[in-house]
């Protein structure tokens, strides 16, 4: 079956650190990856997505890049801001966009 | 333009009691997913509904769970006689299209059950 791994939180970091936070999946056939972000009290969004070995999604400073051979799709940024304290869960999917697999989801805060 | 808003927020119900969930998507999607997140677990899926049809439900517990997204009004989750394992948020999730549109979430129902 399909499934989605990522490090326990939560993860504490001082403003301008680096983050890295890891995600290894399982899957049938040939899988999206993405990154999900939830602030407190509100819904999930789409943070960045990659579709084919080697892409790498995107946004806000954030980066992931999809690397088949380790089945892996780590989210990395430069420097974290007190405003990134959220709690982000990488997904994958096998048929699109529709039935998304998610993992337990990591827990990041920020300190100034 | 309104996201996908979820109703109630909170709900708290005694067991045996029915839960009813209810999810408007997006203006023009037509696309409804359900989401279940337990405690200390990430969101596992339950079911995806287009209009008056049910694609896909093999996350749907076999039993007092039913979905639906009738032609006019929200897509409805109804779970009867509610257990406290049934304590979880609920979120729906909705998109224009299957072919490789992404998800817009609501925020989400939170079930008690006492």
């Amino acid at each position: 079956g399909n499934s989605v791994t990522q490090m326990e939180g939560p993860v504490t970091l001082s403003e301008e650190a680096f983050l890295t936070i890891n995600c290894t999946y399982t899957a049938t056939g040939y899988p999206s990856l993405f990154w999900y972000v939830q602030y407190p009290g509100e819904g999930l969004q789409l943070l960045l997505k990659a579709t084919k070995a080697d892409d790498k999604g995107s946004n806000k400073g954030f980066e992931a890049t999809y690397r088949k051979e380790t089945t892996s799709f780590h989210l990395e940024k430069g420097s974290v801001q007190v405003s990134d304290s959220a709690v982000y869960f990488c997904a994958l999917s096998v048929k699109g966009y529709s039935t998304l697999t998610f993992g337990k989801g990591t827990m990041l805060l920020v300190s100034p | 333009n309104a996201g996908v808003m979820q109703n109630p927020r909170h709900l708290v119900r005694r067991r045996g009691q029915e839960a009813r969930l209810r999810c408007s998507p997006m203006k023009g999607h037509s696309h409804v997913y359900w989401y279940r997140q337990l405690p200390e677990e990430g969101l596992k899926f339950m079911v995806y509904l287009q209009k008056e049809n049910i694609i896909d439900e093999s996350g749907m517990p076999k039993e007092r769970f039913s979905a639906e997204f009738p032609k006019e009004g929200p897509s409805i989750l109804r779970i009867q006689q509610v257990v406290r394992g049934d304590s979880a948020a609920y979120f729906c999730a909705s998109s224009p299209n299957s072919n490789n549109s992404p998800l817009h979430f609501g925020n989400g129902t939170r079930l008690t059950v006492t």
